[in-house]
């Protein structure tokens, strides 16, 4: 069965330190592969996405993700990291199944940022 | 603007209640899902449509049921057979052949 995996479930950087969210999942086939982020009390916001080719993917708010086949990882990234970015972060995997498309969400990583 | 509005933001139920959850989207989306969100637990799938009068069960349906009269709704009732109501949840919807959902704001069910 198709799974997500988020290793870490609370990470504190501080301001400007870079960062870097795990992510592997389980999936036979070429996975189509979604960061997104969801502020509290809010609904989820897409970041970033993989479908093919490039196997780093930029997204918006400067991060980036980096698709490893052998190591089954989506890791997102980002160089320095603003205070604005402390926020809960979910990887999900993209599941085509009874002509629906739908999404296996990971448990989320929440992330705080120290000044 | 389009997008998805899910309502009220904030519902209180009590013990035996059934209440609903509105989801509207103005995006000429096909498929709509509801998804419930616990901490710690990711998001989970409770039902799915990709068309007007129909749907299918997701993963943990017991104690929801949805109706899909219109393209652009997506009710979800929360019955009183769902022991456990108390979540976040989430509305999302994407065009036919496409992934990566656009979300509504969620509806934050509490029982009392």
């Amino acid at each position: 069965a198709q799974s997500v995996t988020q290793p870490d479930i609370h990470i504190t950087v501080s301001e400007g330190a870079s960062l870097e969210l795990r992510c592997n999942y389980s999936y036979g086939a070429t996975p189509y592969l979604f960061w997104y982020v969801q502020s509290p009390g809010q609904g989820l916001q897409l970041l970033l996405k993989y479908f093919s080719g490039d196997t780093l993917v930029q997204g918006i708010k400067g991060f980036e993700a980096e698709f490893k086949r052998s190591q089954s990882s989506f890791n997102l990234r980002k160089p320095s990291v603003h205070w604005s970015d402390a926020a809960e972060y979910f990887c999900a995997v993209g599941r085509f199944s009874g002509g629906y498309n739908k999404l296996i969400f990971g448990a989320g990583t929440r992330l705080a940022v120290h000044p | 603007d389009g997008g998805i509005t899910q309502s009220p933001k904030y519902l209180f139920r009590k013990e035996g209640q059934n209440v609903t959850l509105s989801c509207e989207q103005n995006l000429n989306h096909d498929a709509m899902y509801w998804y419930r969100q616990d901490p710690g637990q990711g998001l989970r799938l409770i039902y799915y449509s990709q068309i007007v009068n129909d749907f299918q069960k997701g993963d943990i349906a017991e104690g929801y049921s949805v109706s899909r009269e219109k393209k652009e709704s997506f009710p979800l009732t929360v019955t009183s057979a769902q022991k456990n109501p108390t979540a976040f949840y989430l509305c999302a919807s994407i065009p036919a052949g496409v992934y990566g959902y656009t979300f509504g704001s969620g509806t934050r069910l509490t029982v009392v």
